[in-house]
């Protein structure tokens, strides 16, 4: 099983839609889990940290399930420039600082 | 906004050579790594460095790697003999603290092409 494990995509949606992203993880000792953004080319830029209680940021919204090993995040009110791949990042193995990364699902927003 | 910086953008080398990447962390930093991305795949840790020495590494970190820091500010990556396979994109990338508690800051990497 995959560390750390999403589904590719592409998601395409139109500018306005609601999307949703999901993630799963083998490793039951991890503590931080993240979601990032990378653009085409570009480095990995921190989108959310994601907390046991969910959280939101503006228009991303967060969720964790330990229990099941779950992350997902929820985008509302899509725009073009959301357009990117979102990678699922976990903290690593035996709570050290690797940060173990998903292979980051691709959206697609178009007009 | 303080950003972590790396140089060069791209570099092209000859299969066997030596090649040193360059990146100087966000000045107050305390925690460095290094990470890779082979075009089309996931990112992959390699490093991880805190007080002077390698506090993590993975199993892509054999023994044809090495990292150095200087200087106060600069922090490198070498690769003694590089083969095809090690043609990705090297990313440094910095925290203030643990990154269970701090954010990672990734550099905008380094193209590196062996051919």
């Amino acid at each position: 099983r995959k560390e750390v494990e999403q589904d590719p995509g592409p998601f395409n949606v139109p500018e306005g839609a609601t999307v949703a992203f999901n993630c799963t993880y083998s490793n039951s000792a991890s503590q931080s889990f993240f979601w990032y953004r990378q653009d085409c080319r570009k480095e990995p830029k921190l989108l959310m940290s994601v907390y046991s209680s969910g959280n939101e940021d503006g228009r991303f919204t967060a969720q964790l399930n330990r229990a099941s090993q779950y992350i997902s995040l929820l985008i509302r009110d899509s725009k073009l420039s959301d357009s990117a791949t979102y990678l699922c990042v976990v903290n690593g193995r035996n709570a050290g600082n690797m940060l173990t990364f998903g292979g980051g699902t691709r959206l697609m927003v178009k007009p | 906004e303080p950003e972590v910086t790396q140089t060069p953008s791209h570099q092209v080398t000859q299969m066997g050579q030596e090649v040193i990447l360059r990146c100087v962390p966000i000045s107050n930093h305390l925690y460095f790594y290094w990470y890779r991305q082979i075009l089309g795949q996931k990112v992959e840790f390699l490093v991880s460095f805190y007080n002077n020495e390698i506090s993590e590494k993975s199993e892509i970190f054999d023994d044809q790697f090495s990292v150095e820091r200087p200087d106060g500010s600069n922090f490198t990556l070498k690769i003694r003999s590089t083969k095809l396979e090690d043609s990705a994109m090297y990313f440094c990338a910095s925290s203030e603290a643990h990154t269970g508690v701090a954010e990672a800051f990734f550099g905008q990497g380094t193209r590196l092409t062996v051919v």
